[in-house]
């Protein structure tokens, strides 16, 4: 049973520029969920990913947006980056309707 | 979802228990109590979870006050490799799409 990875582990963009971090969920699993975490922070929810929609988002502007492709992996994209946006990027599978979420070791995201 | 409260930081002797405490005063009768853990530099895992009675899996127990206020993760017999930091979450046990809500959790720091 393969987990969750995901690519890049780490990159360094400049502000105002444009990334996408990919996903890849855990054999069987069908929904997708991505969490940004700051240094020293928890792990704070951005949306989540089920049959290729978006169908729960926190408290995130909508230059953070998404993608689910039919074999369930995924994409976070964020546009106009900020200083603010840098942190550890999740990414998070699991069956839709269990409680379990199988986290992958995340993107570091440097932005300068 | 119920807020909990968690110690920032806690200390424990190797292969002694460890035990986590965590408030959720405000806990509903439908919401699950729910333990991950991040080790240094990993994504977040899945430890146990439970909704009034207590439960015990192969990493982990959980007890859980009758009146559901508070709970604590108990680590039988804590190794070097448990550090990490703990978060109690609590919410409905199938959730949906909104995601975990992650605090800052506890740091708990295993002693050689």
């Amino acid at each position: 049973e393969t987990g969750v990875t995901q690519s890049p582990t780490h990159l360094i963009k400049t502000r105002g520029q444009q990334v996408t971090l990919r996903c890849s969920s855990q054999s069987g699993h069908n929904t997708v969920s991505w969490y940004q975490q700051a240094l020293g922070q928890g792990p704070q929810f951005i949306f989540q990913y089920y049959r290729e929609e978006e169908n729960g988002r926190g408290n995130f502007p909508p230059r953070f947006s998404g993608l689910q492709f039919p074999n369930y992996s995924s994409e976070l994209n964020v546009n106009a980056l900020e200083l603010d946006d840098s942190a550890l990027y999740l990414c998070a599978s699991s069956f839709q309707g269990n409680y379990e979420q199988y986290f992958g070791p995340g993107t570091r995201l440097t932005v300068t | 979802d119920a807020k909990t409260t968690q110690p920032t930081s806690m200390d424990c002797a190797e292969g002694r228990a460890a035990n986590l405490p965590c408030n959720h005063s405000t806990i509903s009768g439908n919401e699950y109590v729910y333990w991950y853990r991040q080790i240094h530099s990993q994504g977040p895992q899945y430890i146990i979870h439970g909704l009034k009675n207590n439960e015990t899996n192969e990493m982990a127990s959980l007890i859980i006050t009758e009146d559901r206020k508070s709970s604590t993760l108990i680590l039988p017999h804590a190794t070097l490799r448990d550090t990490a930091v703990y978060y109690c979450i609590v919410r409905v046990e199938r959730g949906g799409a909104d995601g975990l809500t992650f605090g800052k959790g506890t740091h708990l720091i295993i002693q050689p």
